[in-house]
């Protein structure tokens, strides 16, 4: 069965620090998206990315995220400087198309800010 | 109000009975998917429906676009069904692929 993984598991980080969570999607897919889950809430849409660009993006995701796909294979997210209330679980997944198609999540990578 | 809206919160069952969590959701969608969160935080798709009814084992998972309502079912439920069930909704509104998410429904199911 094909997986999305994705690094670190856990990461606790300094407010203000620089943080870089690593996802590697699906060979064959092309639609790729981050995903958060504040503790006790529910799951929110952070970003899509297609064709090498993003192709849509929630008010949450504003200019101290972003996203890329350096090499072909690995689909980072970025948050420049982080917030206490940053603090969550994001989860990487992907799919072969936009609506039609499963979609597969990653484990997670829980981030805490201190 | 929350676009998308399960019942219930929170359910406890017995070993081997039949379960049903209901999802409402209120705008128009082109797709409805049923997720299963681990007790770890890691998502697993269930299924993803756009009508009709679709089943995988001893899990069902039902769809009626007109009343905008989904239904996923588990026949003779285990310890192991234990787990966050989440409905998530593609509205047709979106250019892109943002799925929308239910709050989720805590299962328990005790031997």
């Amino acid at each position: 069965e094909p997986e999305v993984t994705q690094t670190p598991s856990h990461q606790v980080t300094q407010m203000g620090q620089e943080v870089i969570l690593r996802c590697v999607p699906i060979s064959n897919h092309l639609y790729f998206y981050w995903y958060r889950q504040i503790l006790g809430q529910k799951v929110e849409f952070l970003v899509s990315f297609y064709n090498n660009e993003i192709s849509e993006k929630s008010e949450i995701f504003d200019d101290q995220f972003s996203v890329e796909r350096p090499d072909g294979s690995n689909f980072t997210l970025k948050i420049r400087s982080t917030k206490l209330e940053d603090s969550a679980m994001y989860f990487c997944a992907s799919n072969q198309g936009r609506s039609g198609n499963t979609i597969y999540f990653g484990e997670g990578s829980w981030l805490t800010v201190v | 109000k929350n676009e998308v809206e399960q019942s219930p919160q929170n359910l406890t069952a017995q070993e081997g009975e039949f379960i049903t969590i209901n999802c409402s959701y209120s705008v128009g969608i082109s797709a409805l998917h049923w997720l299963q969160q681990h007790p770890g935080g890691g998502i697993v798709s269930l299924f993803m429906l756009s009508s009709g009814k679709k089943k995988h084992g001893r899990l069902i998972a039902t769809i009626n676009i007109q009343e905008k309502h989904s239904s996923l079912h588990i026949t003779a439920s285990h310890p192991r069904d234990s787990a966050v069930y989440i409905c998530a909704v593609l509205p047709e509104e979106t250019s892109g692929s943002r799925l929308t998410f239910g709050e989720g429904t805590q299962l328990t199911v005790n031997p």
